[in-house]
Order: C-alpha cells, then structure tokens, then sequence
C-alpha cells in the first residue's frame, strides 16, 4: 500500500523568510504532483515531476523529485503573504495505471507579513 | 473553456435520502474519479473510472457508487447516506496514464455535503 507523508503538516512563517515542505512516500513511483488549495477553494495543479531529478521552478516555489530517496521537495524562496494555503503532494505509482493519485494529509501554510 | 464541473456545489440533506452529485468534464478525458476531503486526512480516492463502463473502487468506496455510461460524465450516488458521509468531495479527470505520460488530474470545484 502507498502512503504519502507530508512534514510539516502546519507551518507558520514570516514574509521573507525561506522554507521547504517534504514529501515523502512508501512506494517506487517516478510521477509526482504538487497541489496548491486555498480555502474553501479546489485544487490547483502546480507541478508535475516525471523523473528522477527533476526540477521545476515557478515564481517563489521550487519542486524536486528523487526517486532514490522516495522524496519530493516543495521550497519557497522570500515568502509572501500571497502564498498562504495548503499544499498537497500526490503520487502516482510507476507504471502508470488507474489507480489514481494518492495523497499527503498536506501542509496548511501561514505566512505573516 | 476546459474544466470540471459538479452539481450541487452544497448539499445538506437527511440520513437515508438517496442523493446524486453530478459530475461532467469537456476534455474528452478517458479517466475520472471521486475523492472525499475530510480535515487531517487529506484527499482520499472513492472511485474511479478508465473510460465508458469501466469503474473500480479506490481507497474508501463504501457506501458509494458510481456509473459511467457516457464520457463526459461520471455521478456519485449515495443510496443511503449516512452522517459519516458529510465530507468535501472533488471529481478530477485526466487523460488516461500510460507510462511516463504524466497527465495530471484536473479538479472539479467540489461539493461540500452535509448529511444530519
């Protein structure tokens, strides 16, 4: 069975300041997505990692993937207020498939100006 | 514009009335599936679907069901819901996965469901 595990699973932090969220999972798998979601609010694609290594960047954010490890990082660089939300990582198994994604619990991030 | 839709976006209802949430998608998307969010659990798969008739169960189907006679859309039924069914519940469709295609799940804006 796959389980994801996200740390941390609340964060508050300070404009400015920089931070990485882990994601770790049980399972070989070289697909991995990262969700943004604000309150009340549906899920938001924000990365798609397909292989070891990979690296993708988006404004303040920074995902990568290594598949050796079983990890996945989400970094955010001088945080803004904007930022605020819960982040969810997602797994899919190697091979492709249908069964779908597995999801961490997610990271509830505050960030205070 | 593609997206993901779902009908009602907020149910409150009563234990036991059979209740349907609807859900469609324009992108000619194969996959489909249904998860429930509930607090500290995160997002967790009920059902999904590979393309037309074809539908298995996810990580938590009970008390659920689901059909898929046309594409584009993919209903959640509970037959008899009961008041440990009051969750926040998302559709997502993809293309379906082959290896190294990475499609990612596009999700609907979700049903918030409230069964007393």
């Amino acid at each position: 069975e796959l389980k994801v595990e996200q740390n941390p699973l609340f964060l508050s932090m300070q404009e400015g300041k920089n931070y990485t969220i882990y994601c770790n999972y049980s399972t070989t798998s070289d697909r991995l997505y990262w969700y943004r979601q604000d309150p009340g609010k549906s899920l938001e694609s924000l990365f798609v990692l397909l292989s070891n290594g990979a690296v993708k960047q988006e404004g303040r954010l920074m995902a990568s993937l290594d598949t050796k490890a079983r990890l996945s990082t989400l970094h955010i660089t001088a945080a803004v207020h904007d930022l605020s939300a819960t982040y969810f990582c997602a797994v899919d198994l190697s091979g492709g498939g249908a069964d779908g994604l597995t999801f961490g619990k997610g990271t509830h991030l505050i960030i205070q100006p | 514009e593609a997206q993901v839709t779902q009908n009602p976006r907020y149910l409150i209802t009563v234990t036991g009335k059979k209740l349907t949430v609807t859900c469609s998608q324009n992108m000619n998307h194969e996959y489909m599936s249904w998860y429930r969010q509930d607090p500290g659990l995160g997002l967790r798969q009920i059902y999904y679907s590979m393309n037309v008739e074809v539908t298995d169960k996810g990580d938590v189907p009970e008390g659920y069901k689901v059909s898929r006679k046309e594409k584009r859309n993919f209903p959640l039924i509970l037959e008899s819901p009961s008041p440990n069914q009051t969750s926040l519940y998302f559709c997502a469709s993809s293309f379906f996965w082959g290896q190294g295609s990475g499609t990612r799940e596009y999700f609907g804006p979700g049903t918030r469901l409230t069964v007393t």
